[in-house]
C-alpha cells in the first residue's frame, strides 16, 4: 500500500485565491511526522511546514497551513492568497520512528494571474 | 552554514562509465540519504545511512554503491552507468531518525546517460 497519496497531479488557482493540496497517508505507528516540500522550476527542495502526530493544533507557517485530520489520515496543505511565485511542484512526505521519509508523487500547482 | 552541498550540478556520462556524486553536510546530521527523482514518480530512495560506517539499501539500490566513512560525507557511486539512470539525484540529511526532524536537501545533480 502507498504510504503517501497525492491524488491531484495538477492544480490551477487564481492569484490571491486560496488553494488546498490533498495528501493522505497510511501508517499504524502512533508517532510520525508529516511534511510538505516545495520544488520550484529551479529544482531545489524547500521545506514548507511540519505537523507532528501528537500535535493538537494545525501547523501554520505564514501563508501555509496544514489541515491535519488524524482520523481520516489526511494532511492537506492550504496556501492562502496565492502568489505567482507559488507555482511549483509540491510534495507531501511522512516519517515514522526510525524510518526514512516516504514521499508522494507530487502536485503541480500553477497560479494564474 | 553551507547546509548540504552536492557536486556536480550537471553531468553527462556515456553508457558503461562510472562516476561518483559527492554529498557533504556541515550540520552534524546523523541521517543521510540519496534519492532519485523521475517524472511522475516522486522521490525514490536509493541508499541511506544512519551514521558513519552504517549504510543500507532503499527502494531502488541496484547499480549504485554508497559508503559513509565520516559523518559529513556520503558519496554515491554509479558503477556502470545505464540510460535508465538518467535522472535528477538529491542528497538529503536529517538531524536524527526521529520523525520530528525534516530533511535538508542538496541542490540536486542532473545526470544524463547517453
Amino acid at each position: 500500500a502507498q504510504k503517501i497519496t497525492q491524488t491531484q497531479p495538477g492544480m490551477f488557482v487564481q492569484e490571491k485565491e486560496a488553494v488546498t493540496l490533498d495528501c493522505t497517508y497510511d501508517t499504524s505507528d502512533p508517532s510520525y511526522g508529516l511534511f510538505w516540500y516545495k520544488q520550484p522550476s529551479s529544482g531545489e527542495m524547500i521545506f514548507l511546514i511540519y505537523q507532528g502526530s501528537y500535535d493538537q493544533q494545525n501547523a501554520t507557517e505564514g501563508r501555509y497551513s496544514l489541515n491535519f485530520q488524524k482520523a481520516r489520515k489526511s494532511a492537506n496543505l492550504v496556501i492562502s492568497a496565492s502568489q505567482l511565485g507559488d507555482s511549483a511542484m509540491y510534495f507531501c512526505a511522512m516519517r515514522e520512528v526510525g524510518n526514512q521519509f516516504y514521499f508522494g508523487t507530487g502536485t503541480s500547482l500553477t497560479v494564474i494571474p | 552554514n553551507a547546509g548540504v552541498t552536492q557536486t556536480p550540478k550537471f553531468q553527462v556520462l556515456k553508457t558503461g562509465q562510472s562516476m561518483t556524486l559527492q554529498c557533504a553536510q556541515d550540520m552534524n546530521h546523523e541521517y543521510m540519504s540519496w534519492y532519485r527523482q523521475d517524472p511522475g514518480m516522486g522521490l525514490r530512495l536509493i541508499h541511506y545511512s544512519v551514521g558513519a560506517g552504517i549504510t543500507d539499501q532503499g527502494e531502488v539500490p541496484n547499480g549504485y554503491n554508497v559508503s559513509r566513512s565520516t559523518t559529513e560525507d556520503f558519496p554515491l557511486r554509479l558503477l556502470s552507468a545505464a540510460p535508465s539512470q538518467t535522472s535528477v539525484y538529491f542528497c538529503a540529511s536529517s538531524y536524527s531518525r526521529q520523525p520530528f526532524y525534516g530533511y535538508t536537501f542538496g541542490s540536486g545533480t542532473r545526470l544524463t546517460v547517453v
